[in-house]
């Protein structure tokens, strides 16, 4: 089956560095995407991976392996505006996103 | 103005009730869906439309329906109600060629009692 695999629930201290892992199952593969989703809010599009490697996008990074099915969304210099849920999903083959169930990102001052 | 309008924002209704929820955008994309997102349980595909004419199942598609009455308008049907799909609705839209790049509605938080 499918499945994409994210933490929970994450902590970490304004203006520290985070990494939210993602691992996926899908079959077939095109692309890695993060989304960031503050609470009672729409998603909105933060990043997309399709080949391994480091994609920097300011204070936001990503990261994919296609080899290991893993990702993972690096936050820099964070700030309390990134409290909010942080959904991975993986495009499979038929170009159907396959969604985790969120990371909930907590800054603390 | 948002570019994917999602009406009602917020519905309370009763059990057998049939509730119609709308999507409407302005991006001038083809493609266009309809997911429910439950506390835990992340974002759920019902239906999605690539075309006018294209109509497609999701993952969860009973006690659904869809019709695409223009590129632009796509809605979403509870034709009788019951509790278990009180949840935050939402519609999106995606251009051909980045189909991963989701544009979403602010979402439908319906209520059924």
């Amino acid at each position: 089956g499918q499945n994409i695999d994210q933490p929970t629930e994450m902590t970490a201290t304004e203006g520290a560095i985070v990494q939210i892992n993602c691992t996926y199952q899908t079959s077939g593969f095109n692309g890695l995407f993060w989304y960031q989703q503050h609470a009672g809010e729409a998603p909105t599009f933060l990043s997309y991976n399709v080949l391994d490697g480091l994609e920097e996008k300011g204070r936001f990074s990503s990261f994919l392996s296609r080899s290991k099915g893993y990702s993972y969304l690096l936050l820099k210099e964070l700030q309390m505006k990134d409290s909010a849920s942080y959904l991975c999903a993986a495009l499979d083959s038929n170009y159907q996103l396959i969604w985790g169930a969120g990371t909930k990102l907590i800054i603390k001052p | 103005d948002a570019d994917v309008t999602q009406t009602p924002r917020n519905r309370i209704t009763k059990t057998g009730k049939r509730i119609m929820l709308e999507c409407s955008q302005t991006k001038g994309h083809d493609r266009m869906y309809w997911y429910r997102q439950d506390p835990g349980l992340g974002l759920r595909l019902i239906y999605y439309s690539f075309d006018v004419k294209d109509i497609n199942k999701g993952e969860i598609s009973d006690g659904y329906s869809v019709s695409r009455q223009a590129q632009a308008k796509f809605s979403l049907s509870l034709e009788s109600a019951i509790p278990n799909q009180t949840a935050l609705y939402f519609c999106a839209t995606s251009d051909n060629r980045e189909a991963g790049e989701l544009f979403f509605g602010e979402g439908s938080r319906l209520t059924v009692l």
